[in-house]
């Protein structure tokens, strides 16, 4: 166990509609991190925030959004959902903002239907 | 930009086989080096890691030097078992104000009893 807890597990859902998948880092880590691992893609960094403020994007398209509460659980948020999004949704957690290790939780799959 | 390539999977061995997965990366500066490995059903885990160029990262029987010079981080483990059945990534981090794993593509093992 990571520590790194991710909900939901699984999602399914239809075109177009609006999901929030969560995030919990292990206790003590500031930095959270979301990757998208699709067949197509490989596994893509999306976005990085480090206590409450974003630090880094990647390839992250302008539907989906993320944030860092006061509490450091994090959400991603996905809009306008299309048949491409569907993929699995990891999120890592590390204690700093630079070199640290990276502990990933067990994802959120998603299906768009 | 930096980027990782892996050897194509899948790779299929018999229990107690020699295990080799090529990966080799490019990068500016320098950058440190990870193998992540993900079973069946869960999220990633470090397997190991080397920071600067002839460092050996070693975990579970499993090893990886970093070789600046051919730029590469080949993955060994002397004898595989059942048990190391799963995918394996390649991974390169550098920082750049920010920290971003760039993955491979990843490598399916199955070992045969």
């Amino acid at each position: 166990d990571s520590g790194v807890t991710q909900t939901p597990k699984h999602l399914i859902t239809a075109t177009g509609q609006r999901v929030t998948l969560r995030c919990s880092p292990r206790s003590g880590d500031l930095s959270v991190y979301w990757y998208q691992q699709s067949l197509d893609q490989g596994l893509q960094f999306l976005i990085q925030y480090y206590n409450g403020e974003e630090r880094a994007k990647g390839n992250i398209l302008e539907r989906f959004s993320a944030q860092q509460f006061p509490d450091l659980h994090s959400e991603l948020n996905l809009s306008s959902l299309e048949l491409g999004d569907s993929a699995l949704y990891f999120c890592a957690s590390s204690v700093g903002a630079g070199l640290n290790i990276q502990y990933f939780g067990a994802g959120t799959r998603l299906s768009v239907l | 930009g930096n980027s990782v390539t892996q050897m194509e999977g899948p790779v299929t061995l018999s229990e107690e086989a020699f295990l080799t997965i090529n990966c080799t990366y490019t990068a500016t500066g320098y950058p440190s080096l990870f193998w992540y490995v993900q079973y069946p059903g869960e999220g990633l885990q470090l397997l190991l890691k080397a920071t600067k160029a002839d460092d050996k990262g070693s975990n579970k029987g499993f090893e990886a030097t970093y070789r600046k010079e051919t730029t590469s981080f080949h993955l060994e483990k002397g004898s595989v078992q059942v048990s190391d059945s799963a995918v394996y990534f390649c991974a390169l981090s550098s920082f750049q104000g920010a920290q971003k794993l760039v993955f491979g593509q990843g490598t399916r093992l199955t070992i045969n009893p």
